[in-house]
């Protein structure tokens, strides 16, 4: 069945550090895959995307690596900052127009 | 701003009320979409409308109604829902439903007594 689950439910670094976030799923047929930000109390926030013809793709402070093979996905941010203190969530698309979304990983960033 | 405004934020009703939640995006979107966020459980997916057609439901209960009279509007309306029925409800919006990142509205946190 459809699996989209993170490695580690919590994450903690230190401020200028730089973070990674793991996303694994499980339907090769997936074709676009984006990162969303949770801050508490808000609705998710789009970060980046990437397409199933890509690996890498970056963005302002984050990169998105996908490993088709392996069927992982990873999220990074550079020189993490306290206001990158949220929960992350993969979601991914296959064939149709469903999305299906992770669980999350927090992210604490300490000062 | 979002973009994509929910009303209201907060919305605490019995099990035998009658209420509708609302969504209105500004982003000149075609695709509108209904979702629940429980504590420690992927967002589920309610329903899709494309073009102010429906075009997903997810098997979720009649007592959850969507309506969308426009591209910029959708609401969903409830009536005689259960304590199980708590949750953050998100509506998002995206242009094209198919390969296209969708924007979230902030939700409105919902309390069945």
């Amino acid at each position: 069945g459809e699996s989209v689950g993170l490695h580690l439910p919590t994450l903690s670094v230190q401020e200028g550090d730089n973070s990674i976030i793991n996303c694994a799923y499980s339907n090769s047929a997936s074709d676009y895959f984006i990162w969303y930000k949770q801050e508490s109390g808000k609705g998710p926030q789009f970060i980046i995307d990437i397409r199933s013809n890509m690996d890498k793709r970056q963005g302002q402070r984050v990169t998105v690596l996908l490993n088709k093979t392996v069927k992982h996905l990873s999220l990074q941010i550079a020189a993490t900052q306290p206001g990158d203190s949220a929960v992350y969530f993969c979601a991914e698309k296959h064939t149709g127009n469903q999305f299906y979304f992770g669980t999350g990983t927090s992210l604490t960033v300490i000062p | 701003e979002t973009g994509v405004t929910q009303t209201p934020r907060h919305l605490v009703m019995g099990m035998t009320n009658k209420k509708s939640l609302k969504c209105e995006q500004h982003l000149g979107h075609n695709a509108m979409y209904w979702y629940k966020q429980s504590a420690k459980k992927p967002l589920e997916l309610m329903f899709v409308y494309s073009l102010e057609e429906r075009v997903e439901n997810n098997s979720v209960p009649s007592r959850f109604s969507p309506e969308c009279p426009n591209s910029s509007h959708l609401f969903l309306h409830l009536h005689t829902l259960q304590p199980e029925d708590s949750a953050l409800y998100l509506c998002a919006s995206s242009l094209g439903n198919t390969g296209q990142p969708q924007h979230f509205g902030d939700g409105t946190r919902l309390s069945i007594l």
